[in-house]
Formats: C-alpha cells, structure tokens, sequence
C-alpha cells in the first residue's frame, strides 16, 4: 500500500488554467506539507497543516490555495497557472508531535508543466 | 526565484569506493539535521537523522557526522553500490519551526 500518494503525476495545462493535485495519506500522521521542486532540484517548503488547521504559508502567492479536508488529505488548487508554476510538486506527512523535528514520508511527486 | 545562480554540484565515485557528500548550513539554531537521498522519478527518501546534541550516527553503510562549531554535516556511504545514484539532500530544522529547510543536493553518480 502506498503511504502518501498524490494524484495526478503528471500535468501539461496552459497558462491561466485553474489546476488541483490531491494528495492522501494512510500512515495516520497529523501533520501535512505541501514542498516545490524546481529544475535545479531546489526543494521549498511552500504550506503545511497540522489536523486540519493551516500552520505554515511559505510566502506562496495567492494563486495557490491549499485544502484539507481531513487529516488524512491534503489538496493543492492553483488558479491562473504562470510559465514559473512549472515544477514537480511533493506532497508530505509526519507523526504527530513531530512536525519539523522527525521524518517526513514524501509522495513521488506531481510534475506540472505549463505551456 | 531562489533557484537562479544554484547548480546542482555532482560527485562521481567508483563501484566499491566510499563516498562523502557535504553540506553547510547557515541556522546556528538548527537542533535537528537529516538527509533524505532521492532517485529519478521519485520523491525523497529517509536515510539517516542526527540531533545536535551528537556529533556522529551510524546506520547500515550510511554514517552521518555534525560538526556545529562549522556548521557542517557530511554523509558517508560505505563501499558505494550503482543503487546508490541519487540525489542526496541534507535538511534541518529547528525545534518550534515545524517544518524541514532543504539544502540544494549533490547528485552522486557511480562508475563502474
């Protein structure tokens, strides 16, 4: 069974389309991410959310609005997609009372491109 | 973005050699250090953690050294196998902050 899968994997749209990758998690963690990949295989936390409740906003812009609805999901929507949007996107979980200090669990990635 | 000047710095090694990938950090704060190796296609993968509070961790082929005075943590492979090509990520975080800062990776290739 995978632990954190993320669906779609793979993603060609347009610029400006309005674009969702869903991600879900069975490992029982509390706690959810949301990292970018960039081409040079920068890795940037961009949210995460602990039961449910929005605890970290990297400074992404608007465009991107993350969504749980429970513990276990963790969606991303992008509005109006821009050529830098373009980027492998990862989504994570950790157990509880360890976020920031214990493993994370990654997925294999949404890759986005946008034409 | 923050990406703009990186590159992604490369090391090659032979079959059976012992590797060593570094990296810096800049959080004299950072209590918590961990390196994550990730293959083509994949997401990261969890190899070995260190807290601050130790200066070397052993795990099976893999060792990871701290040094805080310097700010620097390696990650040692014993005798490298053509399954260890990845790229290699160390990450830290600080107790509070809640969430792992990723360094910029080394890709590791093995020659045969």
């Amino acid at each position: 069974d995978t632990a954190v899968s993320q669906t779609p994997k793979y993603l060609v749209t347009q610029m400006g389309n309005d674009k969702s990758i869903k991600c879900e998690q069975n490992l029982g963690h509390d706690t959810m991410y949301w990292y970018k990949q960039d081409s040079k295989k920068f890795l940037k936390i961009m949210f995460s959310y602990n039961n449910k409740e929005l605890i970290i906003n990297e400074t992404v812009p608007n465009r991107f609005s993350p969504k749980s609805p429970d513990k276990a999901h963790l969606n991303l929507h992008i509005n109006s997609l821009e050529l830098g949007d373009s980027a492998v996107y990862f989504c994570a979980s950790s157990p509880p009372g360890l976020a920031g200090t214990g493993e994370l669990f990654f997925g294999e990635g949404s890759r986005l491109t946008v034409l | 973005g923050e990406s703009v000047g990186r590159h992604l710095p490369t090391l090659s090694v032979q079959e059976g050699d012992n590797s060593i990938i570094n990296c810096a950090y800049s959080n004299s704060a950072s209590d918590y250090f961990i390196w994550y190796k990730q293959e083509s296609g994949k997401g990261p993968q969890f190899i070995i953690d260190i807290r601050s509070n130790m200066d070397k961790r052993q795990g099976q082929r893999v060792t990871v050294l701290l040094n805080k005075t310097v700010k620097h943590l390696s990650l040692q492979i014993a005798a490298t196998q053509p399954g260890d090509s990845a790229v290699y990520f160390c990450a830290e975080s600080t107790q509070g902050a809640q969430k792992l800062v990723f360094g910029q990776g080394t890709r590791l290739t093995i020659n045969p």
